[in-house]
């Protein structure tokens, strides 16, 4: 079974509208950790948010927010006042296992968002 | 602060070549993470080391890759002899357990781009 999965291979938002990007998760651990990067076309791999599995709160970086509904495994990332900037290659990830005791990540196989005007 | 460092960012060989790839991850963090990407298997760890100590090379694809962190600055990805199935870009990040919010959040270096003829 995937760990992480992403089931949008592609996305398109209009300039200045608000997109939800999907991941779902697989894992028996109990302390885990869920990232979200962006890879431009340029390939660089650009670290966005962060989500703690025994955070209470849903996580927010500027205009990145992570909707983290543990019962369900979904960690989906919300971008607000889409940018064109914003058109990218988006990963979901997850660390299994507590902090400290070697954080292997396990990528999704991403989503394509495309930002029109 | 500077981030994870590689080089080269591109690399173009033949078939039975020697490659080298090189990493200088952030200063201060323990963990050096090697990963793989391509169209067909996405992005796979390779390998990661732990204050310059091999923790799990099962992602290694055979052995003729092999890595190496000789201090705390410095790591090499090695493959020889190169095959065009190794066509890439191969990435290395760092992590520190002790990133208060951000915990054990992986920073990428900008990857390597290789071409195998």
């Amino acid at each position: 079974a995937q760990k992480i999965t992403q089931t949008q291979p592609g996305m398109f938002v209009q300039e200045k509208e608000a997109v939800t990007l999907d991941c779902t998760y697989d894992t028996s651990d109990q302390s885990y950790g869920l990232f979200w990067y962006k890879q431009p076309s340029s390939g660089e791999m650009i670290f966005l948010i962060y989500q703690g599995s025994y955070d209470e709160q849903n996580a927010t970086e500027g205009r990145y927010s992570l909707n983290f509904q543990k019962a369900r495994k979904s960690a989906n990332l919300v971008i607000s006042a889409s940018q064109l900037g914003d058109s990218a290659m988006y990963f979901c990830a997850m660390r299994e296992g507590p902090t400290g005791g070697g954080n292997k990540l396990t990528f999704g196989t991403g989503t394509q968002l495309k930002v029109e005007l | 602060d500077a981030g994870v460092i590689q080089s080269p960012r591109h690399e173009v060989t033949e078939m039975g070549q020697e490659v080298t790839l090189r990493c200088k991850p952030i200063s201060g963090h323990d963990y050096l993470f090697w990963y793989r990407q391509t169209m067909m298997r996405g992005l796979e760890l390779l390998i990661y080391f732990n204050n310059n100590v091999p923790i799990d090379d099962s992602g290694m694809p055979e052995d003729r890759f092999s890595a190496k962190m000789p201090n705390a600055s410095f790591s090499t990805l090695k493959i020889q002899p190169s095959e065009p199935r190794d066509s890439a870009v191969y990435f290395c990040a760092s992590s520190s357990p002790s990133q208060g919010q951000y915990q054990e959040t992986q920073y990428f270096g900008p990857g390597t781009r290789l071409l195998v003829l």
